[in-house]
Parts: C-alpha cells; structure tokens; sequence
C-alpha cells in the first residue's frame, strides 16, 4: 500500500503539457529526495529524474521535477506518442525504513 | 557497461521454494545497495526490499518483510530474492534495481517473470 499518491490517469493532445502530482508525508516526501520512472508494463523502468530535480544523461530536457514539502510534480511538455506509458514517483520513507512508490499515473497522448 | 542480468522465468506450484538472481557488472558492487521491485499483472510497482551487498544489512517493505529473503554473494556480485513457500498471490514480474544513497534506482535488470500456479 502507497502512501506516495498520484492521479490515476492524464492526458493531453500531442505537443500540450502534462503536469504529474505526487503527494506524500512527513515521513516520505518532507525530508528525502524524490525520484521519477517511466514505465511500460513487462519492461524495466526507466529513470527520469532524481533528487528531485535532476535528469540522468540521456533524457530529454522535456522531463521536469520539482518538489516543495510533501509534494512532487513531473511535467512533461511537448508531448508525444512515445510518452505514453505509466509514471512513478518514489522515495524513501523515515517511518517504515523502506522504500516507496507512487499509485502511478497512466499518461495517455490524444 | 553497468548492467545487472537477472535470471529466468519459472514457473511453481504453490508452496514450493525459490530463489532467483541479479548479477552485476560494469561497477564495483559493493558501492550501491540492491533493491528489489514487484510488479503484479495490471497493478503498480512495489517495493520489496534492499540489501547492502558489503555487509548483507537490510531493509524489507512491511508488505514483505517475513516472506521474502535478500541475499548476496560478493564473489560473484550477485543479489538473491529468496521464497521458502511461494503463494499463487506471488505470481509477478520481479525486478532488481540498483539503489543509490538519495534512493533513486538508476539502473534495472529485465525482469524475472515468476508464476504460481497449481
């Protein structure tokens, strides 16, 4: 059970902005850095952004984080078909010394 | 290359055990924690658990903790995600991910596909 929420599902027309919400606790997104995953079902996911902010080499300057207490937002902008896929935040929690994912967001391009 | 391979699909009756693997290379393996990640048909990804390959500490998910069991092997830089009797509910795609200090996983494995079924 998640305690790292998200919507369910976005979408948005080729080239428009997707803005992805991840809500989390004091004990999760309050004190520890967030991180960001694209994923297609039976594929390994793929990292996005870390420490709240940062891209890996690679990845497109499309991908955006950011993060202000105990929330974390993923913006996607000029959107593509290759974007769809499902998306992730995640972190670590204080209170059960474990990792966490978020709910996950289904992002579908119109 | 940094890359972590993991082992094959099986497929298990219920109760039976099992242990699947994830080798590392391309990076000293005992600078980064080992995570491990359940991905149930339809559903979202769950985190499992991680282990410090230098001295085998871990940490598990409550989801987890007393049905599963990481282990490690340094001399051949391979993570174990071990089973002692398997339920029908464990029927997932299992993954091992390299975690770092922030607890972010920049590098996976494929995937080991896992059915149980009777």
């Amino acid at each position: 059970q998640s305690v790292l929420t998200q919507p369910p599902s976005l979408s948005a027309a080729p080239g428009q902005k997707v803005t992805i919400s991840c809500s989390g606790t004091s004990s999760t997104l309050a004190g520890n850095f967030v991180s960001w995953y694209q994923h297609v079902p039976g594929t390994a996911p793929k990292l996005l952004i870390y420490d709240n902010d940062k891209r890996p080499s690679g990845i497109t300057d499309r991908f955006s984080g950011s993060k202000s207490g105990t929330t974390a937002t993923l913006v996607i902008t000029g959107l593509q078909t290759g974007d769809e896929a499902d998306y992730y935040c995640g972190t670590w929690d204080d209170s059960l010394l474990a990792g966490t994912f978020g709910t996950g967001t289904k992002v579908t391009v119109l | 290359e940094v890359q972590l391979v993991q082992s094959g699909a099986e497929v298990k009756k219920p109760g039976e055990s099992l242990r699947i693997s994830c080798q590392a290379s391309g990076y000293t393996f005992t600078d980064y924690w080992i995570s491990w990640v359940r991905q149930v048909p339809g559903k979202g990804l769950e985190w499992i658990g991680r282990i410090d390959p230098e001295d085998s500490y871990t940490n598990y998910s409550p989801s987890f903790h007393g049905h599963v069991t990481l282990s490690v092997d340094k001399s051949i830089n391979t993570a174990y995600l071990q089973w002692g009797s398997l339920q029908a509910s464990d029927t997932a795609l299992y993954f091992c991910a390299r975690m770092a200090t922030t607890s972010y996983h920049r590098v996976w494995g494929q995937g080991t596909l896992i059915t149980v079924s009777s």
